[in-house]
């Protein structure tokens, strides 16, 4: 059965600083891995999708790698900004349904 | 439309009603997904649509919940005799195929009281 694990579960920095966010998952037969971002009482925003066959993916300030092989993938942020703060979900794709870790809780302040 | 809608927004039911939840994805979106996501908690996956094929609804917590996609595009999630613990909000994503970026829409609050 697929698990997905994100550390830190909650993470408070002053802006401006890089940040990793970091996801793991316990089989590595998946098609691809998906970065959202989920503000209190919203819906889930897609940040970026890497194909399996990818090792990486970029956007903007944020860069997501992926190592299938070792079960893992990072969220990169660039220069965080308050704008920034938010929970991060990192969804893998398995035979039919997309699997979440619990995500990450961001504060970034000024 | 721009992107997933979801209607309600927000629902409050008096226990043991039913309630019917309902889902517009983007146009030509062939994957349609429903999760549920509990105060504080993560999500949990309910049911699958992939075009004509059969859903997978090995997330339904129980019989009381049953979902339908027409046409293959608007989908609606109905919950009989609604209990407390169903209270939660209700999240509705498609992708353009089964491995394609998903989107969600905003969600639908579900109060049972």
């Amino acid at each position: 059965k697929q698990e997905v694990t994100q550390i830190p579960a909650a993470l408070s920095v002053p802006e401006g600083e890089n940040l990793v966010l970091n996801c793991s998952f316990t089989d590595s037969a998946i098609y691809n891995l998906q970065w959202f971002r989920q503000d209190p009482g919203k819906g889930l925003t897609s940040l970026l999708l890497i194909q399996s066959s990818q090792r990486e993916q970029t956007s903007g300030r944020l860069n997501a790698s992926l190592d299938k092989s070792s079960g893992r993938s990072t969220l990169y942020i660039a220069a965080s900004q308050p704008g920034d703060s938010a929970t991060y979900l990192c969804a893998v794709y398995n035979t039919d349904k997309l699997i979440f870790g619990t995500g990450t809780r961001l504060q970034v302040f000024p | 439309g721009a992107g997933v809608s979801q209607s309600p927004s927000n629902k409050v039911t008096e226990k043991g009603k039913d309630v019917e939840l309902r889902c517009d994805p983007i146009s030509g979106h062939t994957a349609l997904y429903w999760y549920r996501q509990s105060l504080g908690q993560g999500l949990e996956f309910l049911i699958y649509f992939q075009g004509n094929s059969a859903p997978d609804k090995s997330g339904l917590p129980s019989d009381r919940f049953s979902a339908e996609r027409t046409g293959g595009s608007v989908s609606t999630l109905t919950i009989q005799r609604t209990q407390q613990e169903d209270s939660a909000v209700y999240l509705c994503a498609s992708s353009q195929t089964w491995t394609g970026e998903a989107f969600f829409g905003q969600g639908t609050r579900l109060t049972v009281v």
